[in-house]
């Protein structure tokens, strides 16, 4: 079956890296994708990678994608206050309308 | 580019009665849209996939006879809650794609609705 999995919390000091994780499980997935919510908003696209490559890098973000494993993290470098927010891992699966199945969000919390 | 609306950003009615919600883009032509729904805490669970001129496909458990969807044109969908229930309270989120670019959707900022 389709199913996305992510670590519920995370907390991090200013400055620092954060990860966060995600696990899915079907392998015929096409592209997988990170969001970003923030409280009271919809979903911003932060970055997806193509089930081929598997690295992907934009400014602060790194994704990695180990698709043997079918695991899949976001690196956020030099993580800042505004990074705040819940990220949303997703997949896409082959289908007719190519639907998207996301993991239930992981709360990045920064502290100074 | 590549903005989606939603209006209103949030509603409340009263139990038995029906409310519409619209999901627009913007500046380009959304021959898709998906309509999710959030529960408190929780991730985005898809209700339905439009097509512009085509029928709605639902996801297995959502009754199309109580959430009505229209894409009538390239650039609006709405979704009706017919006869809402306090169950029906909830975050609806649309999102959008361009023809042949389904990997690529573009969310709206979604709509509280609260049934009283």
């Amino acid at each position: 079956g389709e199913d996305v999995e992510q670590s519920l919390f995370l907390s991090v000091r200013e400055g620092d890296s954060s990860v966060i994780n995600c696990t899915y499980t079907d392998s015929s997935s096409t592209y997988l994708y990170w969001y970003k919510q923030e409280p009271g908003a919809g979903l911003q696209l932060l970055t997806y990678i193509f089930s081929n490559m598997d690295m992907k890098q934009d400014q602060r973000l790194t994704v990695l994608l180990n698709k043997k494993d079918k695991h899949l993290s976001l690196r956020i470098a030099d993580t800042q206050t505004g990074d705040s927010a819940i990220y949303f891992c997703a997949e896409m699966v082959r289908g007719g309308y190519n639907k998207l199945i996301f993991g239930a969000g992981t709360r990045l919390a920064v502290h100074p | 580019g590549a903005v989606v609306s939603q209006h209103p950003s949030w509603v409340i009615c009263k139990s038995g009665t029906s409310v519409k919600i619209e999901c627009r883009s913007l500046d380009f032509q959304a021959t898709t849209m998906f309509w999710y729904r959030q529960f408190p805490k929780q991730s985005l669970m898809l209700m339905a996939t439009s097509n512009e001129g085509s029928k709605a496909t639902y996801e297995q458990g959502v009754e199309k006879d109580k959430f009505l969807i229209n894409h009538a044109s390239l650039t609006l969908s709405t979704l009706t809650v017919t006869s809402a229930h306090p169950e029906d309270s909830s975050f609806y989120i649309c999102s959008a794609a361009e023809r042949g670019a389904t990997y690529e959707q573009y969310f709206g900022p979604g709509t509280r609705l609260t049934v009283t």
